[in-house]
């Protein structure tokens, strides 16, 4: 049962232009969300994170939208750059089963195209 | 020099080896983990340990142990490698609940 989905393996955006990579979730107990940035060879990099108290949260060009509602969350990167190329993974943690062990999306492949 | 080091970053070994990837780490976290990364499966985790004292399994420990030595040193074991653990390894550490894990660059696991 995953609880994290990311539904695109892959998104291509030119550069320049804004990259919307998407997450759902399921399970309603999780209440802190972090996208992470991952390029070959490398772990993953933490990039931006938001608390369940808030709607959205901002750090320079990454910009992450909760809709808890809706259970889903969106990172968007304005504008997309050439260096942005990398996998995205979106975890969420929460209390209850693992106490606020990260759960992982699949992650998708983020290219843009100079 | 990185805060989290995994080694070895490359291994390739066969099956029924007893295998060891350690891990460590310079940030002074008392919370470390054990992920294990396959193609399009994201990272799992494998089991994590919040002190010296205290090791917990994660969602896919079978197969798996792992040792807290020290705050700074984590080490995961297969006892007897087989094929389908060949997969991606990363360590994690963080500070504290809520707060983000940073990873190292991994270890590429094949068994044969």
């Amino acid at each position: 049962d995953q609880q994290v989905k990311q539904n695109s393996p892959s998104l291509s955006v030119q550069e320049g232009r804004i990259s919307i990579l998407n997450c759902d979730y399921t399970n309603s107990m999780f209440d802190y969300f972090l996208w992470y940035k991952k390029y070959p060879a490398e772990g993953p990099t933490f990039l931006i994170s938001i608390s369940s108290i808030k709607d959205k949260n901002e750090d320079g060009r990454f910009t992450v939208f909760l809709n808890k509602s809706a259970k889903h969350l969106s990172l968007h990167i304005v504008p997309s750059q050439p260096g942005d190329s990398a996998v995205y993974f979106c975890a969420a943690s929460g209390p209850g089963a693992g106490s606020y062990q990260l759960t992982f999306g699949k992650g998708t492949k983020l290219s843009v195209i100079p | 020099d990185a805060d989290v080091t995994q080694t070895p970053r490359n291994r390739i070994t066969k099956t029924g080896k007893r295998i060891m990837l350690e891990c460590s780490q310079t940030k002074g976290h008392d919370r470390m983990y054990w992920y294990r990364q396959d193609p399009g499966l994201g990272l799992r985790l494998i089991y994590y340990s919040f002190d010296v004292k205290d090791i917990n399994k994660g969602e896919i420990s079978d197969g798996y142990s792992v040792s807290r030595q020290a705050q700074a040193k984590f080490s995961l074991s297969l006892e007897s490698a087989i094929p389908n653990q060949t997969a991606l390894y990363f360590c994690a550490t963080s500070d504290s609940v809520g707060q983000p894990q940073h990873f190292g660059d991994g270890t590429r696991l094949s068994i044969l």
